[in-house]
């Protein structure tokens, strides 16, 4: 299998506060796991790439001090969005890669934020 | 620009046809193609995957890959109404900083008309 987790599903914050979203590979260890942002009716936009143990790598225009990554061990990650805003609000969504080089990304069940 | 182009649809199509969609990428370099579903409000789920040209089978759903046309296509048989959803082609290479990338098209929304 390869089953990933998302913790909340589901968060509604006030503005200026910190949110932190959890990843989990349950049934696999993910060397790398991603983090992408989806607004309504448009496409996944790919936030940034966590590898264990190192720092993740962000994607052009995406602000590290906002969005901080955290990939602490083969099975964890975690995103915490800094100073949340309400244009931040949006769907989170991680994925996780099983295996190096094959490119397949199992997805989580998301998290959506709503920022007041 | 790397870029994987689906037309976003919506693609109707009666129940227990053929749902043929289609996607074509820029990147030569890319090594493999994967298929997503995804359904409204949820995240997406891996439904088929291809890396040698030609046509891979698994149930009623059928990726075909043409490297040199730089075409990746998914057909989806029999098709049952919860076959609706947008389906999202994704490509596996090197993106323009050197690092593996899996970049997705904007999907297309696919309705099976009971």
């Amino acid at each position: 299998g390869a089953v990933v987790s998302q913790h909340p599903s589901r968060v509604i914050c006030k503005s200026g506060t910190s949110v932190k979203i959890e990843c989990r590979s349950l049934d696999f260890q993910a060397t790398t796991m991603f983090w992408y942002r989806q607004f309504p009716k448009q496409s996944l936009m790919l936030m940034a790439t966590s590898n264990e143990g190192s720092k993740a790598t962000y994607e052009q225009g995406v602000e590290k001090d906002k969005f901080l990554i955290n990939h602490a061990s083969l099975t964890l990650s975690t995103l915490t969005v800094t100073s949340a805003h309400p244009e931040d609000s949006s769907f989170y969504i991680c994925s996780a890669r099983k295996r190096a080089n094959d490119g397949a990304q199992y997805f989580g069940p998301g998290t959506r934020l709503l920022v007041l | 620009q790397k870029e994987v182009e689906q037309n976003s649809g919506p693609l109707s199509v009666p129940e227990g046809a053929i749902a043929s969609l289609n996607c074509t990428y820029s990147d030569r370099g890319s090594q493999s193609f994967f298929w997503y579903r995804q359904y409204s409000g949820k995240s997406p789920e891996l439904i088929m995957f291809i890396y040698s040209n030609g046509d891979k089978e698994d149930g009623r759903f059928t990726a075909q890959l043409n490297k040199a046309s730089q075409y990746v296509s998914l057909l989806i048989r029999d098709s049952q109404p919860s076959d609706s959803a947008t389906y999202l082609c994704a490509v596996f290479g090197l993106s323009n900083f050197g690092n593996e990338k899996l970049t997705f098209g904007t999907g297309t929304r696919l309705t099976i008309i009971p």
